[in-house]
């Protein structure tokens, strides 16, 4: 298996429960990421994580938290969200930018739809 | 605050007709990518263009970048349905995190 697989595809949620969202990418990189998609909206950076370490939380809301164990696996766990939440939530991953030899390229998931009711 | 602009934001256009849409920025990218996206899936990359003024061509589309490393472009000719998608322009400074501009959703009718 190759390139970057999210699961679930798709997943609806009420407010009080709490669930999973999980990325595995077989592409040898070292930096794996969350982005936010919404309507209308630019993609919207979440997490970064450079060789299992956070680099980055653009101000994310504590409901939602972050776990990368190694190299090829990020997961968001999701807790009490709201409506608004409901987006698609898309993993990717690409060599660790920190060298800063790179171009940049990132590889992403199919996504998770996520809808909160 | 690096910022990426795309236009149009919206193109309907019949088969076979040519389209170019622009990605713009008052910054310097040390690469840009494009991507597309089909509904319901992840953005998938097309290109990386990182030299001041390079040309990329894959089929039917033709990437360039600005020669002061700010803008984009991409064009298609003879647009077919399977081209359409939406299309994300996204720079990247060395050790920085990418700016992705809102997107140009690109409808090809048959």
């Amino acid at each position: 298996e190759t390139g970057v697989t999210q699961t679930p595809r798709h997943l609806v949620m009420g407010m009080t429960n709490k669930k999973s969202l999980k990325c595995e990418q077989h592409l040898g990189h070292n930096a794996m990421y969350w982005y936010k998609q919404s309507a209308k909206k630019p993609l919207e950076l979440m997490f970064v994580y450079s060789l299992e370490e956070r680099v980055e939380n653009n101000s994310v809301p504590s409901r939602f938290s972050p776990e990368c164990p190694n190299s090829s696996h990020l997961f968001l766990h999701l807790h009490t969200l709201q409506p608004e939440d409901s987006a698609l939530y898309l993993c990717a991953s690409s060599q660790d930018l920190r060298r800063g030899e790179d171009t940049g390229e990132l590889f992403f998931g199919e996504g998770s739809r996520l809808t909160v009711l | 605050t690096q910022l990426l602009e795309q236009s149009p934001q919206f193109l309907s256009i019949q088969e076979g007709e040519n389209l170019t849409v622009y990605c713009n920025s008052s910054s310097v990218f040390s690469s840009l990518q494009w991507y597309r996206q089909e509904p319901g899936e992840g953005p998938v990359l097309l290109v990386t263009v990182v030299t001041g003024g390079e040309v990329k061509k894959l089929k039917r589309l033709t990437f360039q970048f600005g020669d002061a490393r700010k803008d984009s472009s991409l064009h298609i000719t003879a647009a077919q349905p399977g081209d359409t998608g939406l299309y994300l322009c996204a720079g990247y400074n060395y050790g920085q995190n990418f700016v992705f501009g809102p997107g140009t959703r690109l409808s090809v009718l048959p």
